[in-house]
């Protein structure tokens, strides 16, 4: 069974950093495109960044483009999202996310509230 | 980029009726890299429907999908009581990966 577990959300004010983290089992990780989404409560889906296998590719949004970092340790089966100079329109539910394609399989998301 | 605009934004229907959503391409979603997600509350999307046409694994067949170039339609044959819910096109042609701003099915 695919599983995606994110985890490091939280409380942080404007112009911190955060790191997320996303635990993946179930599937052949060091062979998977991954990417994160995320969802302002209430709101639509805004695509984050993705990382190819090997991590020769990563492509950000415009909105993230020079303050969030995208990673992976095959060896862990981990994928990170390394968010620097927050603001609060970061403020949503960021998922973890699958690509084989289409996202076909997704986590369950951790939250991250930027807020003085 | 793509955008991708959907269309109605809230579609008010009765279980058993038929529901015919729309998602609308600025410029033409090469290969049919198109896919259609659902979200209920609290859940996280899942995949419904991707190369335009084809039904993700253990997807019900009263989903269905069509179009390509820039119109495609998601149309469900029969609504279900668990199939009111948000539901999500995407392109996933390229960087950056676009989605719609959403439909929500709700009950009449």
């Amino acid at each position: 069974e695919v599983q995606l577990v994110e985890s490091g959300g939280g409380l942080v004010q404007p112009g911190r950093s955060l790191r997320l983290s996303c635990a993946a089992s179930g599937f052949n990780f060091d062979n998977s495109a991954m990417h994160w989404v995320r969802q302002v409560p209430g709101k639509g889906l805004e695509w984050v960044s993705g990382i190819s296998a090997g991590s020769s590719d990563t492509p950000y949004a415009d909105s993230v483009k020079g303050r969030f970092i995208i990673s992976r340790d095959n060896a862990k089966n981990s994928l990170y999202l390394q968010m620097n100079s927050l603001r609060v329109e970061d403020t949503a539910l960021y998922y973890c996310v699958r690509r084989s394609g289409p996202f076909d399989y997704w986590g369950q998301g951790t939250l991250v509230t930027v807020s003085s | 980029e793509i955008v991708l605009t959907q269309s109605p934004g809230t579609l008010s229907l009765s279980p058993g009726e038929r529901a015919t959503l729309s998602c609308r391409a600025s410029q033409t979603v090469s290969s049919s890299y198109l896919a259609w997600y659902q979200q209920k509350p609290g859940q996280a999307p899942r995949l419904l429907i991707y190369g335009a046409s084809s039904r993700a694994t253990g997807i019900a067949d009263r989903f269905s999908g069509s179009g390509s170039g820039t119109d495609f339609t998601l149309t469900i044959s029969g609504l279900e009581p668990e199939d009111f819910a948000v539901y999500y096109c995407q392109q996933y042609g390229g960087s950056p990966w676009t989605f719609g701003q959403g439909t929500k099915v709700e009950i009449k």
